[in-house]
């Protein structure tokens, strides 16, 4: 089974803090991404990856920005966190061997005050 | 722009009724369309669709994809309560590029 983790399910930050959100996945997959989702708007794409140290941006990677210096993490950071961050975030990992589809960690809900 | 449309935002049925979900797409370079399951967690695989008219089954749920049209429904056959979620559509494009709907918040009351 496909496993993918990320750090914290819950987080609170002040304003202008910076925040690492982590992305772990044991796969081997070549290819993850960073979503948000907000009611009404559904999944957006921030940030995605296609291997190691490379990284493309997504339709909103305004005030966002991503490592991945190994191939089975990948780290969203939010320079300075504003409250319109306010947002689950969720990674996917993807692996087009049998199954094409998008594996999904269980999220993070960030709350910034 | 890639966009990814989804019919009702929000639906409420009672167990045993058949819904339909609908789903419109403009994606460049289309690869395929995906339906997602989201209760209160991540979202979960139900289908991937790449060739038009053929259906994809699993139980109760089916789906179609319309490349004329550029659209997919999903049916859900015989609702149980168990159902109640949002049904996330997104369409692929080159590069496993997702691009999602807002989703339908799907309601089973017993």
């Amino acid at each position: 089974d496909v496993k993918v983790t990320q750090s914290s399910r819950y987080l609170v930050k002040r304003t202008g803090e910076k925040v690492f959100l982590e992305c772990v996945q044991d796969m081997d997959h070549e290819n993850m991404f960073w979503y948000r989702q907000d009611p009404g708007l559904g999944l957006r794409l921030i940030y995605f990856s296609y291997d190691v140290k490379m990284k493309e941006k997504g339709d909103i990677p305004e005030g966002y920005s991503v490592s991945r210096e190994k191939k089975e993490r990948f780290s969203l950071i939010l320079e300075s966190a504003s409250t319109n961050q306010t947002s689950m975030y969720l990674c996917a990992t993807y692996s087009r061997d049998i199954y094409n589809e998008q594996f999904f960690g269980p999220g993070t809900r960030l709350t910034v005050l | 722009e890639d966009k990814v449309v989804q019919s009702p935002l929000s639906l409420v049925v009672h167990e045993g009724d058949t819904v339909t979900l609908n789903c419109s797409y403009e994606v460049t370079n289309f690869r395929s369309l995906l339906w997602y399951k989201q209760e209160k967690k991540a979202p979960t695989f139900l289908f991937m669709l790449t060739s038009s008219g053929i259906e994809k089954k699993s139980g109760r749920l089916s789906s179609i994809l319309d490349k004329k049209e550029l659209s997919s429904i999903l049916n859900i056959t015989a609702t149980q309560t168990g159902d109640s979620a949002i049904y996330l559509c997104a369409g692929e494009t080159s590069g496993s590029r997702l691009t999602f709907g807002e989703g339908t918040q799907l309601t089973v009351n017993p």
